[in-house]
């Protein structure tokens, strides 16, 4: 079985530019989680979504968007590029909230440098 | 508020020996999920287990085991005979509503296990 896909797997911007990072989960999965993993700051929780809508927000601003589409997969946006935007973005997937064992299952991350 | 702690910023161990991790936790919701993630140096992150407040039963799989005590708010992990294929980043993490939702993770301890 898959595992959960990203892509791509290195991506170089220049400030200002725009991001788009994607994420195919697990099939059967219908959630998609996004999580940063920045130098120094750790595992920080971005965005969750399940079954096409947006279930919760981590505390990051609103140039951070995404969305899931009607197959599951998953796009995050990241607008107006700053350097502390460089990190590894982590896409996990899981059975969702219909699912009693919700184990989150990561992707191998997609690795952005903001020059 | 929920945190989870992760006092350790790195152990080193030679080959064979044993190795316990700490995570402390905190929450106000009585019903919470504890995981544990390795990250080797690929990146990334490898579900290993996760458990539920209401089940505080020591669980051992293989080398590895897990000591959940409610009362100090900890959730241990445990490597016996550790091997160099150990080597990696461990993350203790918390979850609330049902485990659907986001994850919080401790800050990491960095595992090398040396020949």
């Amino acid at each position: 079985e898959a595992g959960v896909t990203q892509s791509p797997t290195h991506l170089i911007k220049t400030r200002g530019q725009q991001a788009t990072l994607r994420c195919s989960p697990i099939s059967g999965h219908t959630s998609v989680y996004w999580y940063q993993q920045a130098l120094g700051l750790g595992l920080q929780f971005l965005l969750w979504y399940d079954e096409g809508e947006e279930r919760n927000r981590g505390n990051f601003p609103p140039r951070f968007s995404g969305r899931q589409f009607p197959n599951y997969s998953s796009e995050l946006n990241v607008n107006a590029l700053e350097l502390e935007d460089s990190a590894l973005y982590l896409c996990a997937s899981s059975l969702g909230l219909a699912a009693l064992e919700n184990e989150q299952f990561f992707g191998p991350g997609t690795r952005l440098t903001v020059l | 508020a929920q945190k989870v702690t992760q006092a350790q910023t790195e152990i080193s161990v030679v080959e064979k020996e044993d190795v316990t991790l700490d995570c402390v936790y905190e929450t106000r919701d009585t019903t919470y999920y504890l995981f544990w993630y390795k990250q080797p140096p690929s990146g990334e992150l490898v579900f290993l287990i996760r458990r539920n407040s209401f089940d505080e039963q020591n669980e051992i799989s293989g080398r590895y085991s897990w000591n959940f005590q409610k009362s100090t708010s900890s959730f241990n992990f445990t490597i016996t005979a550790s091997q160099v294929v150990d080597s990696a980043v461990y993350f203790c993490a918390l979850s609330e509503a049902e485990g659907t939702d986001k994850l919080i993770f401790g800050t990491g301890t960095r595992l090398q296990v040396f020949p």
